[in-house]
């Protein structure tokens, strides 16, 4: 059974702050990395896809980093602000067993105090 | 809006009841996935299905059952319910790429089941 970790399990920051979660995932037989934002009472969005060892994705404040060999992601947000409170999921797809299927981690809940 | 419908969006049965969820992917979208999420717990997979057939299995109990219609959509059965299956029931769907999902998965709104 393939595990993917999440940690914090959850963040309180204040707005402005800069901060980052961590991912790890198994590293053998990886395919891709996805990062999800799930706002409550709503569902999952796509944040990134990354599938190379040592990509860099960005989108506004926010960016992640990928290494595949060692099996981890990190996700950071710049300057923290109160609309960024969500739950950051990741998600490993690796090849073998059940192929394409998303496994998903428990998710970092983050809270931003205005 | 994901673009990603499912129906009902709360249901509530008493145990020992069987209920159907409904998704509608995507348009385009070949790959269903299905999602469980309960309490303190993470979004636990289920099932998939690619066009018409099932292509993964997760932790999905021999209660539960899935398929995937010729129009694409998808619905999850669920049979003798028990209080611990109360949970958010999400589907996502995907577009494959070489047979793996290298594209973002959208999600739906989810069912909220309720087991009393």
């Amino acid at each position: 059974i393939l595990n993917v970790e999440q940690s914090p399990q959850s963040l309180h920051v204040q707005e402005g702050d800069s901060t980052n979660f961590t991912c790890s995932f198994p590293s053998s037989n990886f395919y891709a990395l996805h990062w999800y934002r799930w706002e409550t009472a709503k569902s999952p969005e796509a944040l990134f896809v990354m599938t190379l060892n040592g990509d860099e994705k960005k989108k506004g404040r926010i960016s992640a980093t990928l290494n595949t060999k060692e099996g981890y992601s990190y996700l950071y947000i710049k300057g923290s602000q109160p609309e960024d409170s969500a739950t950051y999921l990741c998600a490993s797809l690796n090849y073998g067993g059940s192929q394409g299927n998303l496994i998903f981690g428990k998710g970092t809940k983050l809270s931003v105090k205005p | 809006d994901s673009g990603v419908t499912q129906t009902p969006k709360h249901l509530i049965t008493a145990t020992g009841q069987r209920v159907t969820l409904r998704c509608s992917p995507r348009s385009g979208d070949l790959s269903v996935y299905w999602y469980q999420q309960s309490l303190d717990q993470g979004l636990q997979f289920l099932i998939q299905y690619y066009n018409g057939e099932e292509r993964a299995k997760g932790n999905i109990l021999e209660r539960f059952s899935a398929q995937q219609f010729p129009d694409l959509h998808s619905e999850l059965n669920l049979s003798s319910l028990e209080l611990g299956d109360s949970a958010l029931y999400f589907c996502a769907s995907s577009v494959l790429d070489r047979g793996l999902p290298n594209t973002e998965a959208f999600f739906g709104q989810g069912t909220r089941l309720t087991v009393v």
